[in-house]
């Protein structure tokens, strides 16, 4: 089926261990976004990727890094997990025609722990 | 910068009722509107968008939002609720034109009962 893939879907870190989640789109989106969606937080932006080639720093970057490896993957890296980054991430993918203009595509998420 | 309220964070309701989940936002130029809904242990889907044109828009699942640029709202309706409908409902805004990345509320929990 169409649309925007995450792995894994559940993940645990210990304190300092680094790990990198994956997502792919089949969209043809050119723009994708990582959140975080924390309890009564809503979704905030951690980065975005408005084309193949560029990335730009959202609302809470500090602790990330992301690549944009081709127009179909856009990868969030933890370097050294903290306990404040225990989360769910979605990757998102932004329509640009029909009925999704301007609309996003979000993947299933990635639970993610951190002890 | 814009900003999204949603002004209830939890809405419990009975089966077959109506229900609406309200949302104000507020921004200096003119904007784009969004609603998605989350089911448990699910990604965002979206439910409905305002871009232009008639200031009620049906989307899907019986659900539909009238834009109100005077009181900058943008509340979500459904005249007549079912258990399925319980979920996580998120307005979002964003400007017209730039990189249409979008603010989103902090979420409504509508939490149908029989």
């Amino acid at each position: 089926n169409a649309g925007v893939t995450q792995t894994p879907k559940f993940q645990v870190l210990k304190t300092g261990q680094s790990m990198t989640l994956q997502c792919a789109q089949d969209m043809n989106h050119n723009s994708m976004y990582w959140y975080r969606q924390d309890p009564g937080m809503g979704l905030r932006l951690i980065y975005y990727s408005a084309s193949e080639g560029t990335t730009d720093k959202g609302e809470v970057p500090n602790g990330y890094n992301v690549s944009r490896l081709n127009k179909r993957e856009f990868s969030l890296r933890l370097e050294s997990a903290a306990p404040s980054q225990t989360s769910v991430y979605f990757c998102a993918g932004r329509g640009t025609g029909g009925a999704l203009s301007y609309g996003y595509t979000f993947g299933s998420g990635t639970r993610l722990t951190v002890v | 910068a814009q900003s999204v309220t949603q002004l209830d964070s939890q809405v419990p309701v009975f089966e077959e009722a109506p229900v609406e989940l309200r949302c104000n936002y507020s921004s200096s130029v003119s904007v784009y509107l969004f609603w998605y809904v989350q089911y448990p242990n699910q990604g965002l889907q979206l439910l409905l968008k305002y871009l232009s044109g008639s200031t009620l828009v049906k989307g899907i699942n019986g659900f539909e939002a009238e834009f109100n640029k005077s009181q900058t709202s943008f509340h979500l309706r459904k005249p007549s609720v079912h258990i399925s409908d319980t979920a996580e409902y998120f307005c979002a805004v964003t400007l017209r034109g730039g990189s249409y990345i979008p603010t989103f509320g902090r979420g409504t929990s509508l939490i149908v009962h029989p």
